[in-house]
């Protein structure tokens, strides 16, 4: 079965501070994907980063690097010099779920507080 | 070019009533899925489709029947409503199973 576990259920920094968000995953499949989605306060999901189970280098998009680690199991998100409006839920969600059409396998969220 | 576009944005029941949640997406999207989120559980799968006139069960079926019978759009039924569906509900689609989900802004259920 496949599952992801986001441990971190609220982090709070100040504003500039830079942060981790921790992604931990378990499946069989040998092909998959990882995404981590963004959830501001106004409610909708915003698609963030999509990266294959082959791929194992790692992303950076402006203040935005995605860690992803095979041997762990882990895909951590680092949000660097923080900014209030990267106050958000972050969800990191584990696909396919052969049995449920490809569907997400989402973790439960880690609630993120940037203070100015 | 709309994306996924999700009516109503809100709406409020009683106990036993009835209604239909209609998710449209304008992309061509083979796949398509409909998601609960209640406090501290993250998403939950219903149910998805695979194609126009495909439907299966997700996660969490019980009390919600579903329907595609056009690709572009995929319906959400709930029969007899109940406290226990209040929650937000988000319709996803993408072109394959193996392509990025784009999600639709949500419909806030409230069951009194």
């Amino acid at each position: 079965a496949q599952k992801v576990t986001q441990a971190q259920t609220e982090i709070s920094v100040v504003e500039k501070e830079d942060v981790t968000l921790d992604c931990v995953y378990e499946t069989r499949d040998t092909t998959y994907y990882l995404f981590w989605y963004k959830q501001p306060p106004s409610g909708e999901l915003v698609f963030l980063i999509r990266r294959n189970s082959f791929d194992e280098q790692n992303e950076i998009s402006g203040r935005y690097s995605w860690n992803f680690q095979k041997s762990t199991s882990s895909f951590n998100f680092t949000i660097t010099a923080s900014q209030v409006v990267d106050s958000a839920v972050y969800f990191c969600a584990l696909s396919p779920d052969s049995n449920s059409g490809y569907a997400l396998n989402f973790g439960k969220g880690t609630s993120l507080l940037v203070t100015p | 070019n709309a994306g996924v576009t999700q009516t109503p944005k809100f709406r409020v029941l009683k106990t036993g009533q009835s209604m239909t949640l209609l998710c449209a997406q304008d992309m061509n999207h083979e796949y398509m899925y409909w998601y609960r989120q209640d406090p501290g559980m993250g998403l939950r799968l219903i149910h998805y489709s695979v194609g126009e006139g495909t439907t299966a069960k997700g996660e969490v079926p019980d009390g919600y029947n579903v329907s595609r019978l056009k690709k572009q759009n995929f319906l959400l039924g709930l029969e007899s409503a109940a406290p226990s569906q209040t929650s937000v509900y988000f319709c996803a689609s993408s072109y394959s199973g193996w392509d990025t989900q784009y999600f639709g802004p949500g419909t806030r259920l409230t069951v009194l």
